[in-house]
């Protein structure tokens, strides 16, 4: 089935040791999304990719680094993670156009200790 | 900047009653409204959507409503069951590739 798979599910990492989160996708959609949620909260959105193109949300810190190889492929590099970077971590796809839901990948659960 | 307010932040009902969760958008150009559904643990599902140009939209127990001129939209689910537990978050868009999430409601379907 196509679908939006995130690598691992499940992440624990030490305080300040870098970390890289991985997502591919099937469904050959030209936009990729990165989202943080933290516990009973609103996804938040840190940056997405439009093909190539990548833009960065302002609030998001600049321990928070993406890359996108290729169209199936994206990453998320948290350089020096700290404590409050422990959360789930969504990647999501969507058809261009702008006018479509996302499908959203399980995600990966970050721990920091 | 776009802003989405979303309530109740949680909402009991009995099950076979219906819920309804609201949700206001600030920015006039929004034109794409989702709603998912996120169990506990799991990915945010689309379960449905609504465009500007309609004012309605239904599949099977669920239902939303948007009123573009006072800017919200709302889900409705009729018939509750169990599995309807969940959180439910909107969101609102303008076909920049991006939106912006309500805050979320925490339905809990009382058996």
């Amino acid at each position: 089935d196509a679908m939006v798979i995130q690598n691992p599910r499940y992440q624990v990492t030490q305080f300040g040791k870098p970390v890289t989160l991985s997502c591919s996708q099937t469904l050959n959609h030209n936009v990729m999304y990165w989202y943080q949620q933290k516990s009973s909260q609103a996804p938040k959105l840190l940056f997405h990719y439009y093909d190539k193109d990548f833009n960065n949300e302002a609030d998001t810190p600049d321990n928070f680094q993406s890359r996108r190889p290729n169209t199936s492929f994206c990453f998320l590099d948290i350089r020096s993670p700290g404590l409050g970077d422990a959360a789930m971590y969504l990647c999501a796809t969507s058809r261009e156009g702008g006018a479509y839901g996302y499908t959203f990948g399980s995600g990966t659960r970050l721990t920091v200790v | 900047g776009e802003n989405v307010e979303q309530h109740p932040s949680t909402l009991s009902v009995q099950e076979g009653d219906s819920a309804v969760i609201k949700c206001t958008y600030s920015d006039s150009a929004s034109n794409y409204f989702p709603w998912y559904k996120q169990e506990l643990g799991k990915r945010p599902q689309l379960i449905i959507d609504i465009r500007s140009n309609v004012g309605e939209k239904k599949d099977q127990r669920i239902a939303v409503t948007l009123n573009k001129t006072a800017k919200h939209f709302s889900l409705h689910i009729t018939e509750t069951q169990p599995e309807d537990s969940a959180v439910y978050f909107c969101a609102a868009g303008s076909g920049t590739y991006k939106y912006i999430f309500g805050t979320g409601t925490r339905l809990k379907v009382l058996a």
